[in-house]
């Protein structure tokens, strides 16, 4: 069955440190793969998206993307958090033309100031 | 300013009542889309519509309805028979492929 898995559920960190969440998606064919971010209280918002070209994309906010096809993954990077990335962080893909987003189980993010 | 309205924000139910939340778009997006998001569970879809009268189950409908009368409006209906309802849901319209675009969201509690 298609799925995205994200490896972490709860995620702390420091001001300045760097980030990398992970993000694997099942599934052999074509894909179109994003990361969305929810702040405390509000919607989701749209981070980045891979639909072809070059692998490594950049989003909003200083975060970036590394889409590895041999690994199956779409690994969220930021080389400093800040105190207001606090949120939760979710992966999504679309695979092949099927009209359904497919869900990762989110990963909360705590940046401690 | 185009985006997707949901309404109301906050919502009470007693017990046996059926509710409908709002959700319109004004994006002209032909699909659809409705997830009830719950803690560590990530979204789990509802039912989604990719155009006018059409609507399918996602993969957990039961205890839900939706009609899709207009391209713009996706209502959703919570009957009595979901049994756990208390939760938050997002409304979502996406234009083929692409990135979806959410609503704020409607929480609703079983009181």
């Amino acid at each position: 069955a298609q799925s995205v898995s994200q490896h972490n559920h709860h995620v702390i960190l420091s001001e300045a440190a760097s980030l990398e969440l992970g993000c694997n998606y099942s599934y052999g064919g074509t894909v179109n793969l994003f990361w969305y971010v929810q702040y405390p209280g509000q919607h989701l918002q749209l981070l980045l998206k891979y639909f072809s070209g070059d692998p490594l994309v950049k989003g909003i906010k200083g975060f970036e993307a590394e889409f590895i096809k041999s690994k199956f993954s779409f690994n969220l990077r930021k080389p400093s958090v800040q105190w207001s990335d606090t949120a939760e962080y979710f992966c999504a893909a679309c695979m092949d033309s099927n009209y359904q987003l497919i869900w990762g189980a989110g990963t909360k993010l705590i940046i401690k100031p | 300013d185009g985006g997707i309205t949901q309404s109301p924000k906050y919502l009470f139910r007693k017990e046996g009542q059926n509710v409908t939340l709002s959700c319109e778009q004004n994006l002209n997006h032909d699909a659809m889309y409705w997830y009830r998001q719950d803690p560590g569970q990530g979204l789990r879809l509802i039912y989604y519509s990719q155009i006018v009268n059409d609507f399918q189950k996602g993969d957990i409908a039961e205890g839900y309805s939706v009609s899709r009368e207009k391209k713009e409006s996706f209502p959703l209906t919570v009957t009595s028979a979901q049994k756990n309802p208390t939760a938050f849901y997002l409304c979502a319209s996406r234009r083929g492929l692409t990135e979806a675009f959410f609503g704020q969201g409607t929480r609703l509690t079983v009181v």
